[in-house]
């Protein structure tokens, strides 16, 4: 298995623009959840998904932050517009069946390399 | 939500030592995991370990949910086991709560 795949892997934009960042899960993984990594706040939880549904979204920071998974193989994670404060390292993470049920090696969270944004 | 302590936060070794690292939590959890964030921001999954002790290579886990801590131990370090090690717990609602992290900085 190829793992999570992320895209794009560094992204310099500019204050203002849209970015979209993406990933590909783990075939057959049906949770999906997108992380942000920074020196200060450390690994921060911002969305998950089941099955496609987005279940909690309490971690995204501002209505400036969305998520949609269209179909089980693919999510995006859109900044419009996009601040400076956005810069951080973003990761993609998946996992089947829920995570905590089990013993089983199938049973872990598994991240994508990140993609690594920069908002000057 | 749960609280993750992480220590120590800062270890350098010589090349050849052994280290214990550690991971408290404030609650009971269903799944610990040990993670390894690599100098290039990889993020590897070391251990699945809720309970018990694992083994792989030179890398051992132990985990006592009952005291709510999980040590990990490294021997024989080597300098590709530099990098950010991470205890991530998960309780429910699907909510992985991660430890700030021990930054390991193992010199040849």
């Amino acid at each position: 298995d190829a793992g999570v795949i992320q895209s794009p892997r560094h992204e310099v934009t500019e204050m203002g623009q849209e970015v979209t960042l993406r990933c590909k899960p783990i075939s057959g993984h049906d949770y999906l959840f997108w992380y942000r990594q920074t020196m200060m706040r450390g690994l921060e939880l911002l969305i998950y998904f089941n099955n496609n549904v987005p279940i909690d979204d309490s971690g995204m920071p501002e209505d400036r932050f969305s998520a949609k998974m269209p179909n089980a193989s693919f999510s995006t994670l859109k900044i419009q517009p996009s601040e400076p404060r956005d810069s951080a390292v973003y990761f993609c993470a998946s996992s089947h069946p829920r995570p905590g049920q089990g013993t089983t090696g199938a049973n872990v969270l598994t991240f994508g390399a990140g993609s690594r944004l920069t908002v000057l | 939500g749960i609280q993750v302590e992480q220590s120590p936060p800062d270890l350098i070794l010589q090349e050849g030592a052994n280290s214990t690292l550690r991971c408290n939590f404030s609650d009971s959890v269903n799944n610990l995991q040990w993670f390894h964030q690599n100098p290039w921001g990889q993020l590897i999954n070391l251990f699945y370990i809720p309970s018990g002790t694992k083994q792989n290579g030179r890398l051992s886990a132990t985990t006592v949910a009952t005291e709510r801590y999980s040590l990990l131990y490294i021997s024989s370090s080597q300098t590709t086991d530099s990098g950010v090690y991470f205890c991530a717990v998960y309780q429910q609602f699907n909510k992985f709560y991660f430890g700030s992290g021990t930054k390991l900085n193992v010199k040849p």
